[in-house]
């Protein structure tokens, strides 16, 4: 499975756009780049996932850069309730067989803060 | 609504008790997985599931066992042998071929007493 590189922590203000990146540099060509969240004592949350297009839906907007080495997750209007550890996970989408199957594998992640 | 759902949200185990964990979900999902997180650490993988009446050990189940009878339920026994129970424990379900979507349900915070 390709690493993950997350900054440890980020700051936002509250209404305005929260940017997560994420490097993967040593990604491969079939896995996605998926993000999850996990708010304090709750479990993980799915937000988003792509392969090589941008993609969007009704919580973020992900953005992925051309040579795939590299990822922004965009909150557009961060509200207190976004504030929550956000994780980078590289994957291959569906179970190719072998002991990795259904192991989800969180590393660090980006404590975002949205703050007032 | 569609969902997964754990109860419950706090346990108490005695020495010595075996404890069940309810988790079911109603996405009509054939895999299920068990995890456990301790304060500060990431995931680790007890048990999961691809398809009822099977399911394979991850990477801690020394001390639990589960079973998967019903497609929607999937509960997770604490055995007395696990001796450092004390842990959040989730629950979480996906569509078998899109198996990293993983939608987790709330958590049960098992307390050892």
């Amino acid at each position: 499975d390709a690493k993950t590189t997350q900054p440890p922590s980020m700051d936002c203000a509250e209404g305005r756009a929260a940017n997560l990146p994420c490097n993967h540099s040593t990604i491969s060509g079939n896995e996605y780049v998926y993000w999850y969240r996990q708010i304090h004592s709750q479990g993980p949350q799915y937000i988003i996932h792509g392969l090589k297009n941008n993609e969007t839906n009704e919580m973020a907007s992900l953005i992925i850069t051309e040579d795939r080495k590299s990822s922004t997750l965009i909150l557009p209007h961060a509200t207190l309730r976004d504030t929550a550890v956000y994780y980078c996970i590289v994957r291959v989408a569906t179970w190719a067989g072998g002991t990795s199957y259904g192991k989800l594998t969180f590393g660090q992640g980006t404590i975002l803060t949205v703050h007032p | 609504d569609g969902g997964i759902t754990q109860s419950p949200k706090y346990l108490f185990r005695k020495e010595g008790q075996n404890v069940t964990l309810s988790c079911e979900q109603n996405l009509n999902h054939d895999a299920m997985y068990w995890y456990r997180q301790d304060p500060g650490q990431g995931l680790r993988l007890i048990y999961y599931s691809q398809i009822v009446n099977d399911f394979q050990k991850g990477d801690i189940a020394e001390g639990y066992s589960v079973s998967r009878e019903k497609k929607e339920s999937f509960p997770l026994t604490v055995t007395s042998a696990q001796k450092n129970p004390t842990a959040f424990y989730l629950c979480a379900s996906s569509a078998s071929r899109g198996w990293v979507t993983q939608y987790f349900g709330p958590g049960t915070r098992l307390l050892v007493l």
